[in-house]
């Protein structure tokens, strides 16, 4: 099956500097790669997804990119802010449900 | 809209007893995903009900199982508890097929003694 590495496990940053979080993934047949955020106490929330036709995406501060090749994607946020700050988790899955995901990102943003 | 909607929010047991946690999906969504999270560990996928019919499901063994109702609600049970079993179980849904968007609850909070 579908193995997501993800890393780093926790990340600290100042606010307004960006925040990068990068996962591999194992089956190159994978199409779809959505990105969760976890707020305490909450389920997680998609944020962004990308599919394997395109590259890269951007929503407002918030960008994924995606290299098949090398079996990798990544999430970046630019100009954090002290609600970005929460664990993030990231996915692999070959058109169905079932997807696979990282062990997560807690990230922190210092005011 | 209402989200998917969990309960109970916590629930603790003791070894050998059994859980039973449930789960509304949103309106119109007849797809159920169940996943298990545990401390310091990623979402592992448990269960996949859509139109009442389980679908698929992740390494856990038998004792995990569940059923989808005909409002297409969901519970999961686990016999048996083990204490390694303590851990947030979360529901999601979506729309039903294949890829989409998983909406999930805040999740079940189960802890074994």
């Amino acid at each position: 099956g579908e193995n997501v590495e993800q890393h780093p496990s926790t990340l600290s940053v100042q606010e307004g500097d960006s925040a990068v979080i990068k996962c591999t993934y194992s089956d190159s047949a994978s199409n779809y790669f959505p990105w969760y955020k976890q707020e305490l106490g909450k389920g997680p929330q998609l944020i962004i997804d990308i599919r394997s036709n395109v590259g890269e995406k951007k929503d407002q501060r918030i960008a994924v990119t995606l290299n098949k090749t090398a079996k990798h994607f990544s999430l970046h946020i630019t100009e954090t802010q002290p609600e970005d700050s929460a664990v993030y988790f990231c996915a692999a899955s070959l058109n169905d449900y079932k997807l696979s995901f990282g062990a997560g990102t807690t990230v922190t943003v210092r005011a | 809209e209402a989200g998917v909607t969990q309960s109970p929010t916590h629930l603790i047991k003791t070894r050998g007893q059994q859980a039973t946690l449930r789960c509304s999906p949103i309106s119109g969504h007849t797809s159920v995903y169940w996943y298990q999270q545990a401390l310091g560990l990623g979402l592992q996928f448990l269960l996949w009900y859509d139109e009442g019919e389980e679908r698929n499901r992740g390494n856990f063994p038998p004792r995990f199982s569940g059923r989808q109702f005909p409002n297409y609600s969901s519970e999961l049970n686990v016999n048996a508890l083990e204490l390694e079993d303590s851990a947030l179980y979360l529901c999601a849904s979506s729309l039903g097929g294949s890829t989409g968007e998983l909406f999930f609850g805040e999740g079940s909070r189960l802890t074994v003694l």
